[in-house]
């Protein structure tokens, strides 16, 4: 069992927007600004997509953003496109002893 | 753009240790944080441990009894060493460089270890 949870699957038609959520606790998400997101295709490594809630790396088109409310981070993309499909990972700091924690993943579908 | 390469193994009997190199290219391995992270077949990511400039490391609670993290700065290499492995510790293990709490911004292509007699 993951430490943060993710819903398993998400689905969207082309062209609209989606938002995928990963629940924590007080001692990682909601403790800390260190939340980053993965997209991982079938057989390949993730990709780094976001970082520090809502921050993104140069390359990563500004239809993917992040948020965080309390203990649960999302990660939104709007205007799906079909390469959008992938596997979503969340992760975030859980501090000193931790370290770090993921979650489960989410498959996203695009219709 | 630096860039990481997974080596070792890709069969190791249970009870043994699991070895394995990570080549770093593109860059220095001082003054980053370098971690395992893998990924057990249909599952999720599971951070192992990290190594930072061969002064420190931290490693997961659930593995640290069983981890090793090393680092060779003069090949540019980081080694994870999980001993006693079980039909569990099959996965696919990733190298990545670490930015700063647990922001992970490059990773290696993955390398398959199955724990099999």
């Amino acid at each position: 069992q993951s430490a943060l949870t993710q819903p398993r699957s998400v689905s969207g038609s082309p062209g609209q927007s989606v938002t995928i959520s990963c629940t924590g606790t007080s001692s990682d998400i909601g403790g800390y600004n260190s939340v980053s997101w993965y997209q991982q295709y079938p057989g390949k490594a993730p990709k780094f997509m976001i970082y520090d809630v809502s921050k993104r790396p140069s390359g990563v088109p500004d239809r993917f953003s992040g948020s965080k409310s309390g203990n649960t981070a999302s990660l939104t993309i709007s205007g799906l496109q079909a390469e959008d499909e992938a596997d979503y990972y969340c992760c975030s700091y859980a501090g000193s002893y931790t370290f770090a924690v993921f979650g489960g993943g989410t498959k996203l579908t695009v219709l | 753009q630096v860039q990481l390469q997974e080596s070792g193994p890709g069969l190791v009997k249970p009870s043994e240790t699991l070895s394995l190199t990570c080549t770093v290219s593109g860059g220095s391995i001082s003054r980053y944080y370098w971690s395992w992270i893998r990924q057990p077949p249909g599952k999720g990511l599971e951070w192992i441990g990290y190594i930072y400039d061969t002064v420190s490391n931290k490693y997961n609670p659930s593995l640290k009894s069983r981890v090793s993290i090393s680092v060779d700065t003069s090949k540019n290499q980081f080694s994870l060493k999980l001993s006693s492995v079980t039909a569990a510790d099959t996965a696919v293990y990733y190298c990545a460089r670490d930015l700063a709490a647990g922001t992970f911004d490059s990773w290696g292509q993955g390398t398959p270890v199955t724990v099999s007699p």
